[in-house]
């Protein structure tokens, strides 16, 4: 069976640091893209970015509003991923969740991160 | 950026009734479209990819259909438990972008 579980989220300062984890189980995780999105309370679903599968080099790719602030990164050997975000702005406050393949077909329940004062 | 915008935002529909929901795209993306759908609560759910094919394990009461700029969701037979919002997702070029969501409610 296909899991996903992040961990990480939490309440940071404006301009403060944090870093999300996306631990995978029940396929192999290096065949696969894997992407964040995340959902500000009340609003829509927001892509923030991916990473490719091993075939493509793990290259990544981001959103505009994160581009320079977030990165993303890749352990194989743990299957896990992970976002790191820095420079964190009140607007970055949403459910965080990590989804499997291009066309995002699995996900995991998502981690919350507040950024506020 | 490829801009999807669903109609309508919200709908109110009985148990039984047959429900579409519309997106469009800025412009053409093919068929590199996929329906979510996310209860109160949840995260969302893949139901249809590549426009109109049925993702694993979801019921054959949900279709898709569409390709170019020109897509539609139905659901065929409304039950409670449809009561959530659908999202679209292109997936054809950069940034993915998602519509803004249309709110199922049952009367």
């Amino acid at each position: 069976e296909v899991q996903l579980v992040e961990s990480g989220g939490g309440l940071v300062q404006p301009g403060g640091s944090l870093r999300l984890s996306c631990g995978a189980s029940g396929f192999t995780f290096s065949d696969h893209y894997i992407d964040w999105v995340r959902q500000a309370p009340g609003k829509g679903l927001e892509w923030v970015g991916r990473s490719r599968n091993k075939a493509n080099n793990y290259s990544t790719q981001y959103a505009a509003s994160v581009l320079g602030r977030f990165t993303i990164a890749r352990d194989d050997s743990k299957n896990s991923l992970y976002l790191q975000m820095n420079s964190l702005k009140t607007e970055d406050t949403a459910v965080y969740y990590c989804t499997r393949g291009r066309q995002l077909g699995y996900w995991g329940r998502g981690t919350p991160v507040t950024v506020s004062s | 950026d490829i801009q999807l915008t669903q109609s309508p935002s919200s709908l109110s529909a009985s148990v039984g009734d047959r429900v579409t929901i519309s997106c469009r795209a800025s412009q053409d993306i093919g068929n590199y479209l996929v329906w979510f759908q996310q209860r109160p609560g949840e995260a969302p759910k893949s139901l249809i990819y590549a426009a109109s094919t049925l993702q694993t394990g979801v019921s054959t009461k949900f279709s898709g259909s569409g390709s170019g700029t020109d897509f539609t969701l139905t659901i065929s037979r409304l039950l409670p438990e449809d009561l959530a919002t659908y999202y679209c997702l292109q997936y054809s070029f950069y940034p993915l972008t998602f519509g803004g969501g249309t709110k199922v409610e049952i009367k």
